[in-house]
């Protein structure tokens, strides 16, 4: 069966840096997502990555190992917003999305 | 705001009631979807409609009944659920169907509760 796998809750320190990891079994690899979703909020999109690598973007960067299966997405000099659930996503052979159940990062001033 | 609003944001029905959740785009997409996120699970897709045609439809039971009578509209129509039925229903869109590298765009969201 396919299968996405992330910590179901991590907690960090205002200011501080945090890595979210998310490792995948599914069939056939097209990408792989991240998303944001405040609580009561629609899910909004961070990062694609279909290639191995670190991608940056400003406080956010998302890095990707596909002879591993797996991927992260590090937040450095977080902020009380950054609070959230954060969704981590594969597009299988099929070009369907997998999902995993999201991990809830709770940030502590 | 993501481009795509969903109504009711909260809805409360009884096992007996019909209700309908709908779903609006503005982004020119061609897809629509329909997801159930429960707590702690991945989320669930449901429908899959392109060009205003159902592509996918993953097992759901008949009690969840989807119409999409445009490329920017998308309903739920909902009859006799139970109450394992309630959870957060998302409704996404994207440019086409399938996720090669574009990104879906989701609504906030209908937070349904079956009493």
């Amino acid at each position: 069966g396919q299968n996405i796998d992330q910590p179901t809750e991590m907690t960090a320190t205002e200011g501080a840096i945090v890595q979210i990891n998310c490792t995948y079994q599914t069939s056939g690899f097209n990408g792989l997502f991240w998303y944001q979703q405040h609580a009561g909020e629609a899910p909004t999109f961070l990062s694609y990555n279909v290639l191995d690598g670190l991608e940056e973007k400003g406080r956010f960067s998302s890095f990707l190992s596909r002879s591993k299966g797996y991927s992260y997405l590090l937040l450095k000099e977080l902020q009380m917003k950054d609070s959230a659930s954060y969704l981590c996503a594969v597009v299988d052979s099929n070009y369907q999305l997998i999902w995993g159940a999201g991990t809830k990062l709770i940030i502590k001033p | 705001e993501t481009g795509v609003t969903q109504t009711p944001r909260h809805l409360v029905m009884g096992m007996t009631n019909k209700k309908s959740l709908k779903c609006e785009q503005h982004l020119g997409h061609n897809a629509m979807y329909w997801y159930k996120q429960s707590a702690k699970k991945p989320l669930e897709l449901m429908f899959v409609y392109s060009l205003e045609e159902r592509v996918e439809n993953n097992s759901v039971p008949s009690r969840f009944s989807p119409e999409c009578p445009n490329s920017s509209h998308l309903f739920l129509h909902l009859h006799t659920l139970q109450p394992e039925d309630s959870a957060l229903y998302l409704c996404a869109s994207s440019q086409e169907q399938g996720y090669g590298g574009t990104e879906a765009f989701f609504g906030q969201g209908t937070r349904l509760t079956v009493v």
